[in-house]
C-alpha cells in the first residue's frame, strides 16, 4: 500500500479485556516498529522486527503486550487484561531496513481507551 | 526512555515569523532525525541529518546538528497556519538495539 496502515483506528476497552491492534506496512519494509504514545508524551519505543523475527522487545512494558509478525508482512500487537494505564496510541512504522538514514514511516496509530 | 529533550514545551507565533525548537540528547548517535505530528495524526518524517552533518535544509526547513554539545534545532521559516503541530526529535543512536527514541516535542502553535 502507500503508507502503512493501522486498524482499528479507534478502540474502546473494558478493563481486562484482551484487545489486538493490526499494522500492515509498507509493502517490503523489512523492518517494522512498535511504538506507545501516551497523551502528551512523545513515543516510546515498544518492540522491533525484522522481517519475522522480533529482534528487540525490551520496550514492552509487561508481559501481557505481545507482538507477532509471522510471515514478515502484517503485525499485530496484543494486550492481554487490559489496565487503564494501557490507554495510549499505539503507533507503527516500518523501513526498508534497519540502519543509520533509513526513513522511518508511520502510521496514523491505534487510540486505545480502557474504560 | 526518552533521550531527546526539546525546548521549548510550547510555542506561539504569528504567520510568517519564524519558529525555532531545540532538541538537546545524551549519548552518540548516528543521526537525529524530526518528525511533526497534527492533533490526532500519526508521525511525518520531515529532515534526517547525520552525525557527521552540521546543517541540512528542505524547504522551509533548515536544521543544524551540533554532536560536541549534542544538540539539534530545527528552523521552520516565514511560518504558515498549517505548520500548527507537535514536532519532535529522534536519535538513532550509534550503540545499535534499539530504534528511534523520541522526545516529549515542542507544541507549536501559528496564529494568522
Amino acid at each position: 500500500g502507500a503508507g502503512v496502515s493501522q486498524s482499528p483506528r479507534y478502540k474502546v476497552a473494558k478493563r481486562g479485556q484482551d484487545v489486538a491492534l493490526r499494522c500492515d506496512p509498507i509493502s517490503g519494509h523489512v523492518s517494522l516498529f512498535w511504538y506507545q504514545q501516551a497523551l502528551g508524551q512523545g513515543p516510546e519505543f515498544l518492540t522491533y522486527f525484522q522481517n519475522e523475527a522480533q529482534l528487540d522487545k525490551s520496550g514492552l512494558p509487561s508481559d501481557r503486550f505481545f507482538a507477532e509478525r509471522p510471515e514478515g508482512s502484517v503485525s499485530t500487537l496484543k494486550i492481554q487484561r487490559t489496565q487503564q494505564e494501557d490507554s495510549a496510541v499505539y503507533l507503527c512504522a516500518s523501513s526498508q531496513q534497519r540502519g543509520p538514514g533509513n526513513t522511518i514511516y508511520f502510521g496514523e496509530g491505534s487510540w486505545l481507551t480502557v474504560v | 526512555s526518552q533521550q531527546g529533550e526539546e525546548d521549548p514545551q510550547a510555542l506561539s507565533i504569528q504567520e510568517g515569523e519564524n519558529a525555532t525548537m531545540n532538541c538537546s540528547y545524551k549519548t552518540s548517535i548516528n543521526n537525529l532525525q524530526w518528525y511533526r505530528q497534527n492533533s490526532g495524526r500519526g508521525l511525518v518524517h520531515l529532515i534526517l541529518i547525520r552525525s557527521n552533518e552540521r546543517e541540512k535544509h528542505s524547504g522551509r526547513l533548515r536544521v543544524t546538528l551540533d554532536t560536541s554539545k549534542k544538540s539539534s534545532s530545527l528552523l521552520i521559516t516565514a511560518s504558515r497556519a498549517a505548520d500548527t503541530a507537535s514536532y519532535f526529535c529522534a536519535t538513532d543512536e550509534a550503540q545499535a538495539g534499539t530504534a528511534l527514541i523520541f522526545g516529549k516535542g515542542t507544541t507549536l502553535s501559528v496564529s494568522s
